[in-house]
């Protein structure tokens, strides 16, 4: 069965950074887009940006340029997003997904990892 | 960014009747070459990830029951459910693909009465 397992809970500081994993099983690694996105409490989901494990190339929403980054390690399978220079604000659940590209949807969602900016 | 904005923002509805999601995008998400609407639904259940129901407007994924249904073209949308079951209480949302980035309505939270 595909899926998507991600690394678990994460309470960070102010200023601090983020690292979640995730990792497919069930299906070719590099067979599809991975997307990242992100869920505030009582918000719908934002869009981050994807990586093709393929190639490595990302796409990045215009919001987290420069903050975030999106890498994959073709020998674990496993995709990687960092966010940098962590706010209040950046306190959510964050996916990663599945996709065919940008102009797809997400068929296929991990379990979601809570990360919680605290002081 | 296109806006899409979701209506009505919660909606409780008796088992067995039709419930009704509307979308509005803010920009025409129906690409003329190819003749397909860049919208999917999606249901999330309490404390689990969305899941996909519909794709390109009206494409049901696999494994979703038949009562769920998705119409519209260009900038108005709307998801249908043609029986409400119990595990159909969740919050839903519509979500465009047209371009970077894609963005999700506000959600609409559907109960039983």
């Amino acid at each position: 069965q595909d899926q998507l397992l991600q690394s678990g809970t994460e309470v960070k500081e102010p200023g601090a950074s983020m690292k979640v994993s995730c990792q497919p099983s069930g299906y070719a690694f590099t067979s599809y887009a991975i997307v990242w996105l992100r869920q505030a409490r009582g918000q719908g989901p934002e869009w981050m940006g994807l990586i093709s494990p393929h190639s490595g190339d990302t796409n990045i929403a215009q919001k987290f340029q420069g903050r975030v980054a999106m890498t994959r390690d073709i020998s674990t399978s496993t995709v990687y997003m960092e966010l940098r220079s962590l706010t209040f604000d950046d306190t959510a659940v964050y996916y990663c997904a599945r996709g065919r590209g940008t102009n797809s949807p997400v068929d296929l969602w991990g379990q979601g990892t809570l990360v919680t900016v605290s002081s | 960014d296109v806006v899409m904005t979701q209506s009505p923002d919660s909606l409780a509805v008796s088992l067995g009747e039709r419930a009704a999601i509307n979308c509005k995008s803010s920009h025409n998400i129906l690409i003329n070459s190819n003749k397909k609407n860049y919208l999917a639904w999606y249901r999330q259940r309490p404390g689990q990830p969305p899941e996909l129901l519909i794709s390109w407007a009206s494409i049901r994924e696999s494994g979703v029951p038949d009562r769920f249904s998705g119409s519209g073209s260009g900038t108005d949308f709307t998801l249908t459910i043609s029986s409400l079951q119990a595990e159909d209480v969740a919050v839903y949302y519509c979500q465009h693909y047209y371009n970077t980035p894609p963005t999700f309505g506000q959600g609409t939270r559907l109960e039983i009465k």
